[in-house]
């Protein structure tokens, strides 16, 4: 079965703070595929990364950056130089390959409060 | 141009009544998905479909019925509307997760946000 946990409820930075997000998983598959999406005020879920159980490059996208680590089940994340605009709840997800259907399991999300 | 699109994005209904809400994606995916948000804001699949044929039902009760009459499309009908009801659905696309081993991430739509009253 799939789970996926993100710790922290709602998180508090002031403007400029860098803030890192939790994600811890479990899945027995050995092919899984992991996602961050962020869903601001307006509602929309919007696609920000994903990363394949093979790939374990972690990767730095502006002021986004990931760390994926296979041996404690984690795939964080983390916004540097937070700005207002970085308010959101931030989901992550996990997909397992073994059943070729792309379910989605979510993360219950953090909610990302930037103070200007 | 939106690339999935939901209507409507507001839904406001007494219990008992039956509503659908439609999507439609133009990436030109093969399956499309249904999910659920509820007030706490915990995501959950509803179901999947790849062109037009049902992947995932999660142990949705039967008055939720999934058409998909292209596979460009995949509406919701929901029938007898009940209070649990209330939640923002979400439709989503992906290209095929069962071609390739990349896996691929679903792209979602704004979302309805249904009501009962």
């Amino acid at each position: 079965a799939q789970k996926v946990t993100q710790a922290q409820t709602e998180i508090s930075v002031v403007e400029k703070e860098d803030v890192t997000l939790d994600c811890v998983y479990e899945t027995r598959d050995t092919t899984y595929y992991l996602f961050w999406y962020k869903q601001p005020p307006s509602g929309e879920l919007v696609f920000l990364i994903r990363r394949n159980s093979f790939d374990e490059q972690n990767e730095i996208s502006g002021r986004y950056s990931w760390n994926f680590q296979k041996s404690t089940s984690s795939f964080n994340f983390t916004i540097t130089a937070s700005q207002v605009v970085d308010s959101a709840v931030y989901f992550c997800a996990l997909s397992e390959a073994y059943y070729g259907n792309n379910r989605l399991a979510f993360g219950k999300g953090n909610q990302v409060v930037v103070i200007p | 141009d939106t690339a999935v699109s939901q209507t409507p994005k507001y839904l406001v209904t007494q219990m008992g009544n039956d509503k659908s809400i439609k999507c439609e994606q133009n990436l030109g995916h093969d399956t499309m998905y249904w999910y659920k948000q509820d007030s706490k804001k915990f995501l959950k699949i509803m179901f999947s479909y790849n062109n037009k044929e049902l992947i995932i039902n999660e142990t949705v009760p039967n008055r939720f019925s999934p058409k998909s009459p292209d596979k460009a499309h995949l509406n919701l009908h929901i029938n007898s509307l009940e209070l649990g009801d209330s939640a923002v659905y979400f439709c989503a696309s992906s290209q095929d997760p069962r071609v390739g081993s990349q896996g691929y991430e679903a792209f979602f739509g704004q979302g309805t946000r249904l009501t009962v009253v």
